[in-house]
């Protein structure tokens, strides 16, 4: 089955920098790629998401990238500000199927 | 902004009993997911619903679990009898049209924080 795995656990940035997570999926048969954002006590949020079809998408101060042929994706935040301060899920889907997984989550602070 | 509701938001209860758990997706939306996560380790998904059965269901969703649309707004998951590994944070959800269709999103609820003692 697919597996997602996420870099880094942990991140912390200065307000105003960027930041950046990775993630690697295991099926190539994935092609749904959303991103996640979880804060504290509260149930995961999508934020953005991309489809295999494209390689870039953004909004705002997030873009992702997909690169197919590596089997990676990345989120990309800039002009961090403290709000951004939250943990960040990558996951993988295949349309075939409802089910969405997770990657293991990167615990993001954003310092003023 | 419509939501996903969960309650309760904390349950503590004693191993080998059942549980359930309930959700109220968002009015219009077809489809149900609950997914839990372990502190600190990922979401995993567990069941998936539409059109009053289970569509997809995980490894984890074994005999001990059920899912329900009893009354056609609420969206429950019973744990027949629940084990100290089903302590976790589950998450309900709900999505109007299947993944598969552009523009559609998942929303999940804030979680019930499940604790077996």
């Amino acid at each position: 089955g697919e597996n997602v795995e996420q870099h880094p656990s942990t991140l912390s940035v200065q307000e105003g920098d960027s930041a950046v997570i990775k993630c690697t999926y295991s099926d190539s048969a994935s092609n749904y790629f959303p991103w996640y954002k979880q804060e504290l006590g509260k149930g995961p949020q999508l934020i953005i998401d991309i489809r295999s079809n494209v390689g870039e998408k953004k909004d705002q101060r997030i873009a992702v990238t997909l690169n197919k042929t590596a089997k990676h994706f990345s989120l990309h935040i800039t002009e961090t500000q403290p709000e951004d301060s939250a943990v960040y899920f990558c996951a993988a889907s295949n349309f075939a199927y409802d089910k969405v997984i997770f990657g293991p989550g990167t615990s993001l602070s954003v310092i003023p | 902004e419509p939501e996903v509701t969960q309650t309760p938001s904390h349950q503590v209860t004693q191993m080998g009993q059942e549980v359930i758990l309930r959700c109220v997706p968002i009015s219009n939306h077809l489809y149900f997911y609950w997914y839990r996560q372990i502190l600190g380790q990922k979401v995993e998904f567990l069941v998936s619903f539409y059109n009053n059965e289970i569509s997809e269901k995980s490894e984890i969703f074994d005999d001990q679990f059920s899912v329900e649309r009893p009354d056609g707004s609420n969206f429950t998951l019973k744990i027949r009898s629940t084990k100290l590994e089903d302590s976790a944070m589950y998450f309900c959800a709900s999505s109007e049209k299947h993944p598969s269709w552009m523009n559609t999103e998942a929303f999940f609820g804030q979680g019930t924080r499940l604790t077996v003692v």
